[in-house]
């Protein structure tokens, strides 16, 4: 599976926007990048996804460099609901079968939000 | 639409025991994966389970094991506790053949298992 490398902790003032990094410099083309968080005592949720094109939802954006190499989760307005850990994962297009069910969590940011 | 519910929410197990734990998939979905997830880390893949089959594992060893019920509903068995095995299990649930790029996974609360 294709690494993916965050930092292990950023901070952020409630409302104030947050760029959650991720590098993946051996990213393949079939490779969509994926971001879940987990927040405290719960299990991880998805959050995002894309292959090339940014990419906008009710949660957060997702900016993804020209030649795909990294990428940035954008968080608008942080909240205090926003602090958990983020992890930043890649999963290849074509994968089926045996690998379907496989997500490859590395550690992950652990994001802090101020009041 | 229910989410995916896993029981029980604690368990605390002495070593050499065997311990079984529950997940109730999210409505309609026909995948169930498995997590490992030691203090501090992320989650480790243990395998998953389709059409009532195991068709995928990580690296984990046989001791580990599962069953996925018609209902979609699953277990994951741990047998030979060892100290090591103490750690939050996820289960996440999903739907293949995808019917989107999507394709993402739904993950239980977890069940907090303490070996000692």
């Amino acid at each position: 599976d294709a690494k993916t490398t965050q930092p292990n902790s950023m901070e952020s003032n409630e409302e104030e926007p947050v760029h959650l990094p991720c590098n993946h410099s051996t990213i393949s083309g079939t490779d969509y990048i994926h971001w879940y968080r987990q927040l405290p005592s719960q299990g991880p949720e998805y959050v995002i996804h894309g292959l090339t094109s940014n990419v906008n939802n009710r949660m957060a954006s997702l900016a993804i460099a020209e030649d795909r190499k990294s990428s940035t989760l954008i968080l608008h307005r942080a909240t205090l609901r926003d602090a958990a850990v983020y992890y930043c994962i890649l999963r290849d297009s074509n994968a089926g079968g045996t690998s379907y069910g496989k997500l490859t969590f590395g550690q992950g940011t652990i994001l802090t939000v101020h009041p | 639409e229910t989410g995916v519910t896993q029981s029980p929410t604690h368990l605390i197990k002495t070593r050499g025991q065997q311990v079984t734990l529950r997940c109730s998939s999210q409505s309609g979905h026909n995948t169930v994966s498995w997590y490992q997830q030691a203090l501090g880390q992320g989650p480790q893949f243990i395998f998953q389970y389709y059409r009532e089959e195991e068709n995928g594992r990580g690296n984990f060893p046989p001791r580990f094991s599962g069953l996925q019920f018609p209902n979609y509903s699953s277990e994951l068995n741990v047998n030979a506790l060892e100290l090591d095995d103490s750690a939050l299990y996820l289960c996440a649930s999903s739907l293949f053949p995808r019917t989107g790029p999507t394709y993402e996974q739904y993950f239980g609360p977890g069940t907090r298992l303490t070996v000692t």
